[in-house]
């Protein structure tokens, strides 16, 4: 399986500090991409980064890609607490084949 | 527009009983995923579609699972007879072009087999 796995499974933060996470996955891909969740809510997608790409910024937001490594992080700078979710990677296969498959997620707590 | 539409938002059936999932994808958009998430499994792909034809169908979990794209615009999962395992969140979400897209879900379908 290509599947994206996320580490850690959970992390807790005061606000104002920085969140890191990370995820690995096992294929080649076209493109990783992370999403966010909110406690009952579907996923919306935050960023996406390209098999040929190494770093992207979007706002508070920066991730970076080792295709070597096969992983990619997540950093969200001086977090608030409405950062307060679970996160995603996902990643898509450069087969002919083009689903999106996920990771089971990381649950951000940003403490006020 | 008014993004991924999914109906009904919950749904408690008793095992047994046939239930049924839509969606509704967002206009020009050509790839449908339907996904399953429960707390030990994560977020599952079931199966997607390309221009309503289905690609891959491969984590339908049994025959008793199957989904269905008749047009552009709808898109139902069907789980006939439903068993408590199959209690679960379902999202469907869609997309716009092959693989250098992001995917816009909806709000989910909870469903509870007791």
């Amino acid at each position: 399986s290509q599947q994206g796995e996320e580490d850690p499974q959970a992390l807790s933060i005061q606000e104002g500090e920085n969140a890191t996470m990370n995820c690995s996955y096992k294929t080649s891909i076209n493109n990783l991409q992370w999403y966010r969740q909110n406690s009952g809510r579907g996923l919306v997608h935050l960023i996406l980064i390209r098999s040929n790409e190494r770093e992207k910024h979007s706002g508070r937001l920066r991730v970076t890609l080792d295709t070597s490594k096969k992983s990619s992080s997540l950093l969200i700078t001086a977090s608030r607490a409405a950062d307060t979710a679970s996160y995603f990677c996902a990643t898509r296969y450069t087969g002919a084949n083009s689903k999106l498959t996920f990771g089971k997620g990381i649950t951000l707590s940003v403490r006020p | 527009d008014a993004g991924v539409i999914q109906s009904p938002r919950h749904e408690v059936t008793e095992m047994g009983q046939e239930v049924t999932l839509r969606c509704k994808p967002i206009s020009g958009h050509d790839y449908l995923f339907w996904y399953r998430q429960t707390m030990m499994r994560g977020l599952e792909l079931l199966i997607y579609f390309n221009n309503n034809v289905p690609i891959d169908d491969s984590g339908m979990p049994e025959d008793r699972f199957s989904a269905k794209m008749p047009n552009a615009s709808f898109s139902t999962l069907k789980i006939q007879p439903s068993e408590p395992r199959d209690s679960a969140v379902y999202f469907c979400a869609s997309s716009q072009g092959a693989r250098g897209t992001e995917a816009f879900f909806g709000q989910g379908t909870r469903l509870t087999v007791v």
